[in-house]
This record gives structure tokens, C-alpha cells and sequence, in this order.
């Protein structure tokens, strides 16, 4: 099983929809957790942390449960410039971050 | 600021060829990473650093070599290159192992081997 699983997508949405991306992890002792965004053929930059209770950025919202394993990211109102891939990240306290495979998200006008 | 740059952006190289990737950071991070993405896939932790001196491999460290020998720098060496490191490989640095704001990547080097 993979440390970190996601759905590839794509997520084909209209402009202004909301759509929700899940992600789940593996260990159990994983201590904190991240969405980063990925444009094509970019380096991955950080779009939020993911805390316990929940956490909100603008259109963003971002959800971790820990009894289930898996975080989510919503986003309200899309944006064309939402377009790209979203990565689901999770720190283990091994070595480094360990990075979801990503879910591909294609705003359409 | 700079940030993590990476040098070069590019590069083609033949089966057999070595080559250095080079990673620079100005932020006085101590932990520095090497990471590669395959096509659709996510990235894999090739090497990392907790500091000047310190290495460690990562998930997927064959057919790769790093030195770290000051805190800025971070190169990725490829020794006898084959078509399965065709691959973009992205070096990323960090204040802690575990920091809230996640890591600072440079904008990658696209390999290709033929």
C-alpha cells in the first residue's frame, strides 16, 4: 500500500464550482500535513498545512481525520488559474516529506 | 533572496555519460533534499542532508551520489547514466525536519537520457 494515495483525476469542473480532493495515509504517526500545488512542469510550492482542527485560506479549505487517515482540500468558486495539480504531502518523522502521486484539477471556462 | 537554485534546467545526456546537478541555497537551511518525478508520479526522495557533513539516502539512492560539504550547497552526482534516470529532479531545503511551512524547492532540472 502506498504511504500517501490520491485519485490522479482529472477533476474536469466549470468555472465557480466547488470541488473536494481526498487524500489518505498509511501510518498512523504521521505528524503534520500539507497541500501543495503543482503547475505544469514547475516545482511544487506550498498551498497550506492542514491542522487538526480544520483550516481555512480564502476559497481554500483544508480538513485532516485522523480516526479515518485522510485529509481533504475544497475549494469554493473555482478559478481558471486553479488549474494544476494538487499534491498531498505528509510528514511520517522518518526522513523527509513523502508527496502524493497528485490530483489533476482542470477549471474549464 | 534567492532561494534554492538549481543548475542546469536542462540537460541530455548518453547511456554511460556522469553528470553533476547542482543545488545552491541562501536561506541557511540545514536540511537539504534531492528529489525526482517520473511522468503522473510524485516525488521521490533520492538523498538527504541535516546538515554540512551529515548525508543519508532517501527512497530511491541507486545510481546516485552527494556530497554536502557547506550548508548552501547540495550536488547530485549520476555516475554511468541510464534511460530510467530520465526523470525531473528537484532539490528542496527546510529550517527543520518537520517545518509547518513545508519546504522550499528550486525549480528543477529536466534530465533526459538517451
Amino acid at each position: 500500500r502506498k504511504e500517501v494515495e490520491q485519485d490522479p483525476g482529472p477533476f474536469n469542473v466549470p468555472e465557480g464550482a466547488t470541488v473536494a480532493f481526498n487524500c489518505t495515509y498509511s501510518n498512523s504517526a504521521s505528524q503534520s500535513f500539507f497541500w501543495y500545488r503543482q503547475d505544469c512542469r514547475k516545482e511544487p510550492k506550498l498551498l497550506m498545512s492542514v491542522y487538526s482542527s480544520g483550516n481555512e485560506d480564502g476559497r481554500f479549505t483544508a480538513q485532516l481525520n485522523r480516526a479515518s487517515q485522510y485529509i481533504s482540500l475544497l475549494i469554493r468558486d473555482s478559478k481558471l488559474s486553479d488549474s494544476a495539480t494538487y499534491l498531498c504531502v505528509v510528514n511520517t518523522g522518518r526522513r523527509a516529506l513523502t508527496f502524493g502521486s497528485g490530483t489533476r484539477l482542470q477549471v474549464q471556462p | 533572496n534567492a532561494g534554492v537554485t538549481q543548475t542546469p534546467k536542462f540537460r541530455i545526456l548518453k547511456i554511460g555519460q556522469s553528470m553533476t546537478l547542482q543545488c545552491t541555497q541562501d536561506m541557511n537551511h540545514n536540511y537539504m533534499y534531492w528529489y525526482r518525478q517520473d511522468p503522473g508520479m510524485g516525488l521521490k526522495l533520492i538523498y538527504y542532508s541535516v546538515g554540512a557533513g551529515i548525508t543519508d539516502k532517501g527512497e530511491v539512492p541507486n545510481g546516485y551520489n552527494v556530497s554536502r560539504s557547506t550548508t548552501e550547497d547540495f550536488p547530485l552526482r549520476l555516475e554511468l547514466a541510464a534511460p530510467s534516470q530520465t526523470s525531473v529532479y528537484f532539490c528542496a531545503s527546510s529550517t527543520m525536519r518537520a517545518p509547518d511551512y513545508g519546504y522550499t524547492f528550486g525549480s528543477g532540472t529536466r534530465l533526459t537520457v538517451v
